[in-house]
This record gives structure tokens, sequence and C-alpha cells, in this order.
């Protein structure tokens, strides 16, 4: 399985600023995925980051709040911007394993967010 | 639309009895099943995944779960709880034709008993 850092690991912040999370991979991947873990809750998908494209994001995300980039195969960033409290969540990246076209999904440690 | 639905968010069990966590899924078509576990402050690990081979799937720290079609189920089991077992567990889904997103149950959050 793929070997995925984040950083930062957490973070606070201040309303209105905005925050970049990175997404490292140990190997070159195709898809990677953000995704977003309120408190208690489970986690949701915000968009699926395919080198050399647009991000594709789900229904209640958008670009504008959620700029994503995805320079190479090993590499994302996902910005959370304009922050509110609201935003506070853990923000996870996935990548998907290639093999035998059965891909599984590996997640990252995780970035825990609070937004004061 | 896949769906995939984690009976009882919280399961208590003694420490040394069975576990059994369960997860059902809408889709008419079989699609590949995942249990994931997330420890306190930690990211999602892969516990275990069934990909339309055998419905029996054996996974790590001696969890394991069956696919039943009839039922549209993956319940994931464990003979004997430890106290390391404690965390939250997930249950996902995707379809094998093409499409990679994944849906999650909404977790189940296990506590071991002493």
């Amino acid at each position: 399985s793929a070997v995925i850092s984040q950083k930062p690991s957490r973070d606070i912040c201040q309303r209105g600023t905005s925050l970049t999370i990175q997404c490292q991979v140990d190997s070159q991947v195709t898809m990677m995925f953000w995704y977003r873990q309120q408190p208690g809750q489970s986690l949701t998908l915000i968009a699926t980051a395919n080198q050399g494209s647009e991000a594709t994001y789900e229904s209640g995300f958008v670009i504008d709040k959620f700029p994503i980039s995805r320079p190479n195969l090993t590499f994302s960033t996902l910005t959370v911007s304009n922050m509110s409290p609201e935003d506070s969540s853990i923000y996870l990246c996935s990548v998907g394993a290639l093999g035998t076209g059965q891909e599984t999904q590996y997640f990252g440690p995780g970035t825990r967010l609070l937004v004061l | 639309a896949q769906s995939v639905t984690q009976l009882g968010s919280h399961v208590s069990v003694s420490e040394g009895a069975l576990v059994l966590l369960r997860c059902n899924y809408s889709s008419s078509v079989p699609p590949y099943l995942f249990w994931y576990v997330q420890y306190p402050n930690q990211g999602l690990q892969l516990l275990l995944k069934y990909t339309s081979a055998a419905t029996l799937v054996k996974g790590i720290n001696g969890f394991e779960a069956e696919f039943k079609k009839s039922e549209t189920s993956f319940h994931l089991t464990k003979p004997s709880a430890h106290m390391s077992d404690a965390a939250e567990y997930f249950c996902a889904a995707k379809t094998n034709f093409g499409n990679e997103k994944l849906t999650f149950g909404t977790g189940t959050r296990l506590t071991i008993i002493p």
C-alpha cells in the first residue's frame, strides 16, 4: 500500500483566513481524493483530483472555497479559503491503489483543523 | 445511488466477547466493499476488502467479514474482543464498473468493556 503524509497534522486558524493542506505520496498514483470529516461524523468526499486536469467537485463543494492543485503524480494540495468555524473538521487525502482494476483507497493521517 | 447503512452508531462488548458490526449496502449490483478502522486522532486504516472473490474475507487484527448477496450485507466480526479494538469503524462501498467514488456508512464506535 502507498505511504501517505499530510502537512500540517493540525492547526488552529482565525476566521477569514485560508489554510493550505499538503498531501504527499511515496509512489505515483493516478487518482487522489480529498475528504472532510466533521466532528463525530462520517467522511464526505470533497473532490477528486487527477493529475493534469481540473478537480471534480462533489455537490455542495465549490472550487472557490476549496481550490485544489495536483501538479504531479505524487502530490496535491487542498486550500480551505475564507474559513469559518463550520470548517472545523478533519481533512483527509486518499489515493487509489492501482492493481487489476480493483482499486482500493488508502488514507493519509488527516489534518485536524480548528477555526476560531 | 449507492448507499451504505451501518446499524448501531455505538456498540459495546466485553473484552473476550464476540464483536459484530453490521453493514448493509443498497446496490443491486454487488459492489466492492471495505471496512476501515479509525483509532483516536488517526486517519483511516484498511481492515479488509471484498472484491468479488471469496465471500469470507479475512483482514488484519483478527477481523473478518462475510459478503452475503441475498442479504446485501457485509458484517464485520471478531471472535474475541481486545481492549485495543476500541475505535471507530467505517463500512464503505464502491461500484465495480469504473466509478472510483467511495460511499461511506455513518460509522460505528466500538467500546470494549474490561
